[in-house]
């Protein structure tokens, strides 16, 4: 069982709709949560980070994180054509140079 | 700031051959991480450094070989190419922080072909 599982996809959906992406991991010592967006051909870049579980919300994104469940997810609300784009999720230990495990990356495509 | 920076953007070479990426950096960052991305298998830690003069192994470290003689470049360096390299190689920074997270900055990648 690989550390961290995200359903690599493609998900289409149409504009306006809104979005759940979603992660498993099966390590316990993580702490901290991230999605990444990465555009075609480009670096990945930081979305949202959320440290230990709950929820933040930052304009129509908006991150949970499940410790007891081992399960995080992202949220787009009012998705948008420029909002597609592969999706990473990834954790870490601490902050610092604690290292990243990422999950494969969701594919996501929204039409006009 | 131009940021991270990564040289070349692309490159092919044949099996056998030996090249260096170059990744360079002008926010004084202490943390570099070098990663690989495939298909299907997401973003994978080849080597890292936690400051000049200082690297450590990360997830697929095998074939590959890196310095960081100055604080701002690190260089990962193929010997020997095979096929099996053939990916997306990023480079990311990060800067040292009290406790506080911060993210990896990315630069934008380097392709790769070995025949």
């Amino acid at each position: 069982q690989k550390e961290v599982e995200q359903d690599p996809g493609p998900l289409s959906v149409p504009e306006g709709a809104i979005v759940s992406l979603n992660c498993t991991y099966s390590n316990s010592a993580f702490q901290y949560f991230m999605w990444y967006r990465q555009y075609s051909r480009k670096g990945p870049e930081l979305l949202m980070y959320t440290y230990s579980s709950g929820n933040k919300e930052d304009g129509r994104f908006t991150a949970q994180v499940d410790k007891s469940s081992k399960y995080i997810s992202l949220f787009i609300r009012d998705s948008q054509p420029s909002d597609s784009a592969t999706y990473l999720c990834a954790m870490s230990r601490g902050s610092g140079y604690s290292t990243l495990t990422f999950g494969k990356g969701t594919m996501l495509l929204v039409s006009p | 700031n131009a940021g991270v920076t990564q040289t070349p953007k692309f490159r092919v070479l044949k099996t056998g051959q030996s090249m260096t990426l170059l990744c360079a950096q002008d926010m004084n960052h202490e943390y570099m991480y070098w990663y690989r991305q495939d298909p299907g298998m997401g973003l994978r830690l080849i080597h890292y450094s936690v400051g000049e003069g200082t690297t450590a192994k990360g997830e697929v470290p095998d074939g590959y070989n890196v310095s960081r003689l100055k604080k701002q470049n690190f260089l990962l360096g193929l010997e020997s190419a095979a096929p099996s390299q053939t990916s997306v190689y990023f480079c990311a920074s990060t800067p040292r922080t009290s406790g506080r997270w911060e993210t990896q900055y990315f630069g934008p990648g380097t392709r790769l072909l070995v025949l």
